[in-house]
């Protein structure tokens, strides 16, 4: 089976950085995905990982670590609009995608 | 384009009857899934397809069965409805498989009573 980890919650202030963490046990392993979600409404592709490093796009980035079943989500000059859920997603080694319960961020003015 | 359309958009409905959530994507994606999603749980995937024709079962397929008779429709339905499965059913598709991004459709929400 697959168990994958984050923080239930977040708060920050509008302009700060937020790390959000992500880790994974899973039965083999070919990728991680981020996923953003506002309140009532579908998830969103923020960002895939399946090599180790970082993925910089815009104010998102999103890191890996294979070794230690790792990954974060890096999100700079925060605004009001990514008051989201956030999503780590990780494909196992039988090629199905799970998921994470989500991490709330809140961003305070 | 559309992307992908799921309906109905919510439903209320009596424990024991049967249900067939519908979703539809134009996107020519080979990949179709369905999710439900719960307060503190997640995504959880019910079932899927790889391509037309082929179908697999994910995490929690007990309940639900699937169709796929072609590439653009792939219905999930409940054949005989229980209070658990009182949740937001989400559809999305893939270009080619899991390793692709999936794109979502607007979920359906479903309350058994």
């Amino acid at each position: 089976g697959q168990n994958i980890d984050q923080p239930t919650e977040m708060t920050a202030t509008e302009g700060a950085i937020v790390q959000i963490n992500c880790t994974y046990q899973t039965s083999g392993f070919n990728g991680l995905f981020w996923y953003q979600q506002h309140a009532g409404e579908a998830p969103t592709f923020l960002s895939y990982n399946v090599l180790d490093g970082l993925e910089e796009k815009g104010r998102f980035s999103s890191f890996l670590s294979r070794s230690k079943g790792y990954s974060y989500l890096l999100l700079k000059e925060l605004q009001m609009k990514d008051s989201a859920s956030y999503l780590c997603a990780v494909i196992g080694g039988d090629y199905k995608l799970s998921f994470g319960a989500g991490t709330t961020v809140t961003v305070r003015a | 384009i559309a992307g992908i359309t799921q309906a109905p958009t919510s439903q209320i409905l009596a424990a024991g009857r049967r249900m067939t959530l519908r979703c539809t994507q134009d996107m020519r994606h080979n990949a179709m899934y369905w999710y439900r999603q719960d307060l503190g749980l997640g995504l959880r995937l019910i079932h899927y397809s790889n391509t037309a024709g082929t179908t697999g079962k994910g995490e929690v397929p007990d309940g639900y069965s699937v169709s796929r008779a072609n590439t653009d429709d792939f219905p999930l339905t409940l054949a005989s409805a229980v209070p658990s499965q009182t949740s937001v059913y989400f559809c999305a598709s893939s270009d080619q498989g899991p390793t692709d991004t999936q794109y979502f459709g607007p979920g359906t929400r479903l309350t058994v009573l």
